[in-house]
């Protein structure tokens, strides 16, 4: 069975600063692993995921998130968050052995980036 | 493309009653999954559907059930709701469910709010 655990419930950080959302897991077999980020009144959207190959994956509007197989984590990273980030942000994993799309999340993290 | 699809989007229900939300995944995708979403308890996978099979289930009561139709369209139904139901309900949808082929993506629709009073 797989775990996940989000550190912090919430993250306050003003706009243009940095930001790390920690994220780690524990599961007996290979998991791939995921970052989703949920706005208001919306559903889920991937931000990215990690399959294989090179540890340090990057999304499409700054933020990337490098997977430790050593501390079991895949925290994500911004270095300059803007008012729009502000939302959830949940941490997934799924066996990356079975024929599943099951994913199991942690508890989401609040980002909220204050003028 | 259109993405998926859930309705309805809002519904309140009355203790005891039942319900049934409707999920039309990507066009082209078989895989479909539900998941329950409450402050208190997170995101939960209920469970996933392929070709018209149910392939893996979560750790939730015989209340919740799913089906999925031969256009890969699913439902699930919620009986006997009890007021700890009241969660916002997402579906998703992939090619297949085999996230480990790059290109597969697991995709969610906007959910569907279901409050039992």
């Amino acid at each position: 069975a797989q775990s996940v655990t989000q550190l912090d419930s919430q993250v306050p950080v003003f706009e243009e600063a940095p930001v790390e959302l920690r994220c780690n897991y524990s599961s007996s077999v290979s998991v791939y692993l995921f970052w989703y980020v949920q706005y208001p009144n919306q559903g889920l959207q991937l931000l990215l995921k990690y399959l294989s190959g090179s540890t340090l994956v990057e999304s499409i509007n700054g933020f990337e998130a490098e997977f430790n197989k050593s501390q079991t984590s895949f925290h994500l990273r911004k270095p300059s968050v803007h008012i729009s980030d502000t939302a959830e942000y949940f941490c997934a994993v799924s066996e990356s052995s079975g024929n599943t799309g099951k994913l199991i999340f942690g508890q989401g993290t609040t980002l909220q980036v204050k003028p | 493309k259109a993405g998926v699809t859930q309705t309805p989007r809002y519904l309140i229900k009355t203790r005891g009653q039942q319900v049934t939300l409707s999920c039309s995944p990507i066009s082209g995708h078989r895989s479909v999954s539900w998941y329950q979403q409450t402050p208190g308890q997170g995101l939960q996978f209920l469970f996933e559907y392929f070709s018209e099979t149910q392939r893996n289930k979560g750790n939730f009561p015989g209340r919740f059930s799913g089906r999925q139709f031969s256009n890969s369209r699913s439902e699930m139904n919620v009986s006997t709701l009890e007021l700890g139901d009241s969660a916002l309900y997402l579906c998703a949808s992939s090619l297949d469910g085999q996230l480990r082929a790059k290109g597969n993506t697991i995709y969610f629709g906007e959910g569907s709010w279901l409050t039992v009073v």
